[in-house]
């Protein structure tokens, strides 16, 4: 089994820039959601869908789309990059219910804006 | 709105010490609580977590934690470190369905020293 499978990986945007961040699962997890991580800051949630056609606002939503058409897939659209969005990023999925916690990540993407 | 604290930003250990990390959280109700690991350039993984009745749980590489309703607590503890146990340490609290994500404290850093 894959997992959770983000790309790309790297990537280093101008500002200004719109890029989208991919991730899939193979698990078949209703919920899925995105985080930022940044130093001494933890991990913040920015979005979050709990199945295909329903997505909800995190702590830190601004400057970010979501659209959840397939269980599967959960992608993040940046629409303006901007140099406070340089971040790792980690979409994780769960099952509902008890599950909810038992985050399932991805390897994370790391993103640079200059 | 939830909400986790971790005392502890960062923290520094000889190899066979003692560990305990605290964490709190300000959720009145029913919640559910875990500990998460992130290893030096990986993502995070469940560590363990607690859902209800016994409230001493264990969980992988020897690591435990006391659920303390009455303190809103739930410190993670390891009686005998290891050099690989170097790593960040997030505690996250999750409520009712658990369709509004997890909320992640900012994470304690754990150097363990050979």
């Amino acid at each position: 089994n894959a997992g959770v499978t983000q790309t790309p990986k790297f990537q280093v945007l101008k500002t200004g820039q719109s890029m989208t961040l991919q991730c899939a699962q193979d698990m078949n997890h209703e919920y899925m959601s995105w985080y930022r991580q940044d130093p001494g800051m933890g991990l913040r949630l920015i979005h979050y869908s709990v199945g295909a056609g329903i997505t909800d606002q995190g702590e830190v939503p601004n400057g970010y789309n979501v659209s959840r058409s397939t269980t599967e897939d959960f992608p993040l659209r940046l629409l303006s990059a901007a140099p406070s969005q340089t971040s790792v990023y980690f979409c994780a999925s769960s099952r509902p219910g008890l599950g909810a916690g038992e985050l399932f990540f991805g390897e994370g993407s790391r993103l640079t804006v200059l | 709105a939830q909400s986790v604290s971790q005392h502890n930003h960062h923290v520094i250990l000889s190899e066979a010490a003692s560990l305990e990390l605290g964490c709190n959280y300000s959720y009145g109700g029913t919640v559910n609580l875990f500990w998460y690991v992130q290893y030096p350039g990986q993502h995070l993984q469940l560590l363990l977590k607690y859902f209800s009745g016994d409230p001493l749980v264990k969980g992988i590489k020897g690591f435990e934690a006391e659920f303390i309703k009455s303190k809103f607590s739930f410190n993670l503890r390891k009686p005998s470190v290891q050099w690989s146990d170097t790593a960040e340490y997030f505690c996250a609290v999750i409520s009712g369905g658990g369709a509004d994500g997890l909320t992640f404290g900012k994470g304690t850093h754990l150097i363990i020293q050979p």
